[in-house]
């Protein structure tokens, strides 16, 4: 089964900081892959799909990057709205797989 | 608009079964591929099977910590998605929701909890 590594596992950044989430397949995963924001005692919410592409609704200081087996999601300018837990996925194929989660928190 | 609302949670002894429903609406239901995922308490999320169209073969797929003790099965005509889960172990406890194949998983409902406890 393919491997999907995301780090950190946690995060403290400061308001207005740029905040950058790794997720790694092994092997590669072309650029089937997924974002979600999971906010505390909410159900998840896709950002972005086709590891770049951002789902309607989301606002444009979330981007995704990568292809392959490295991807990254990033914040722009962090916001006190963005306090969640951040997962990948990858859908090529069978199992898909979810990262373990990145904690974020404000400093 | 898309709505998905699971059902049939509860508690359940280990060795127990249980299955849970998916009521799905505002959009095809027999044309969409639908999965389960589950989080447990504190944990981070698990994807736990997937089930295609009936177009497609209504072919079936697991996670391995649930391959031959959880089927899942569908009722187009219902537009209702099922998980059967049987031989429970106190790890499957958690909250239990279906969504739409990736990437068009963009609704979530609310969950239905299982908690598998002696």
């Amino acid at each position: 089964d393919i491997q999907m590594t995301q780090s950190p596992s946690s995060l403290s950044a400061s308001l207005g900081d740029r905040v950058t989430i790794t997720c790694r397949a092994s092997p590669g995963i072309s650029n089937n892959l997924a974002w979600y924001q999971q906010k505390p005692g909410k159900v998840p919410k896709l950002l972005i799909y086709a590891a770049s592409t951002l789902q309607s609704g989301v606002p444009s200081r979330f981007s995704g990057s990568g292809s392959g087996t490295n991807f990254t999601l990033t914040i722009s300018s962090l916001q006190p709205e963005d306090v969640a837990t951040y997962y990948c996925q990858k859908y090529n194929s069978f199992p898909y797989t979810f990262g373990q989660g990145t904690k974020l928190e404000i400093k | 608009e898309v709505q998905l609302v699971e059902s049939g949670g509860g508690l359940v002894k280990p060795g127990g079964s249980l299955r849970l429903s998916c009521a799905g609406s505002g959009f095809t239901f027999s044309n969409a591929w639908m999965n389960w995922v589950r989080q447990a308490p504190g944990k981070g999320l698990e994807w736990v099977g997937h089930i295609k169209s009936q177009t497609h073969g209504g072919t079936t797929d697991y996670a391995a910590p649930v391959k031959g003790r959880f089927s899942i099965s569908r009722d187009d005509s219902e537009n209702t998605l099922y998980l059967q889960m049987d031989s429970l172990k106190i790890e499957d406890t958690g909250v239990y929701y279906c969504i739409l194949n990736p990437p068009y998983s963009d609704h979530w409902g609310q969950g239905t909890l299982v908690t598998v406890s002696s």
